[in-house]
C-alpha cells in the first residue's frame, strides 16, 4: 500500500493559463474523490468516480474544471482559463465501497 | 444545504489532560462520520470513523456520536504535543462514504507541554 499519490506537489501558473493534476489512487481502491481546500477552510467536495464512471459533481465544479478517469485507475483534474480565485490545495482521496477515503498530500495551485 | 459546524479554536489542552473536540451537522440524513487530523501544510489524515449512536474507542481517541442531537465529538486521552493539528469533522449520507464529504471548518488543538 503505497497511499494516494498526486503531481505535482505545486503549481504556479499565470492567470488565463490551463493546468492538470493527476491522482493514483491507493491500488485496489475503485472509487476516487478530488477535493479543493483554502486556507482556513475544510476541504469541500468536487467530484467523484466509481471506476470509470463520474458520479456526482459539485456545483463548485464550473465549466472551467473537468475530471477523468479514463481506465479507472489514475484520474486527472483540469482546469481551464485559471482565474486567481482557483488558488487552492487541491486534493485528491480514494476508497473502496463503504469503507473511508484516505487522502494524498495534494497539489497546491498557486496563480499569479 | 449540509453544513457541518466546528469551533475553530485554538483549543489549548496542557499535555497529559483530555482533549474534547465537538462538531454538529445539519442533515438528518448523514449516515457516516469521520475525524480527520491535519497537521499544517499536510493533507486530512482519517482518525477515527463512527456510523451507529454510541462511543467507538481506538487507542487515545474515542468518538462518540448522538444521531438525535446530531452530535459528533473526538476525545483524545493523555495528550501529547505530536496531537497538536487541526482536526476536521467530516459526514456524508451514505452508509460507507460512498458520495462527497462535508467537512467543517476544523478546530485547531494545541497540546501545551
Amino acid at each position: 500500500d503505497t497511499g494516494v499519490s498526486q503531481n505535482p506537489r505545486h503549481k504556479i501558473t499565470k492567470r488565463g493559463q490551463n493546468v492538470t493534476f493527476r491522482c493514483d489512487p491507493i491500488s485496489e481502491h475503485n472509487r476516487l474523490y478530488w477535493y479543493r481546500q483554502t486556507l482556513g477552510q475544510g476541504p469541500e467536495f468536487l467530484t467523484y468516480f466509481q471506476n470509470e464512471a463520474q458520479l456526482e459533481k459539485s456545483r463548485l465544479l464550473s465549466d472551467r474544471f473537468s475530471a477523468e478517469r479514463p481506465k479507472g485507475s489514475f484520474s486527472t483534474l483540469e482546469i481551464q482559463r485559471t482565474e486567481q480565485g482557483d488558488s487552492a490545495m487541491y486534493l485528491c482521496a480514494s476508497s473502496l465501497a463503504n469503507q473511508p477515503q484516505h487522502f494524498g498530500d495534494g497539489t497546491r495551485l498557486s496563480i499569479l | 444545504q449540509k453544513e457541518v459546524e466546528q469551533n475553530s479554536g485554538p483549543l489549548s489542552v496542557p499535555e497529559g489532560a483530555i482533549a474534547s473536540l465537538n462538531c454538529t451537522y445539519s442533515d438528518r440524513g448523514s449516515q457516516s462520520f469521520f475525524w480527520y487530523r491535519q497537521y499544517s501544510g499536510k493533507s486530512p489524515e482519517l482518525i477515527m470513523s463512527i456510523y451507529s449512536n454510541g462511543d467507538k474507542e481506538d487507542g487515545r481517541f474515542t468518538a462518540q456520536l448522538n444521531k438525535a442531537s446530531q452530535y459528533v465529538s473526538l476525545l483524545i486521552r493523555d495528550s501529547q504535543p505530536s496531537d497538536s493539528a487541526t482536526y476536521l469533522c467530516a459526514v456524508n449520507l451514505s452508509g460507507g462514504g460512498a458520495d462527497g464529504l462535508t467537512f467543517g471548518k476544523g478546530t485547531h488543538l494545541i497540546i501545551q507541554p
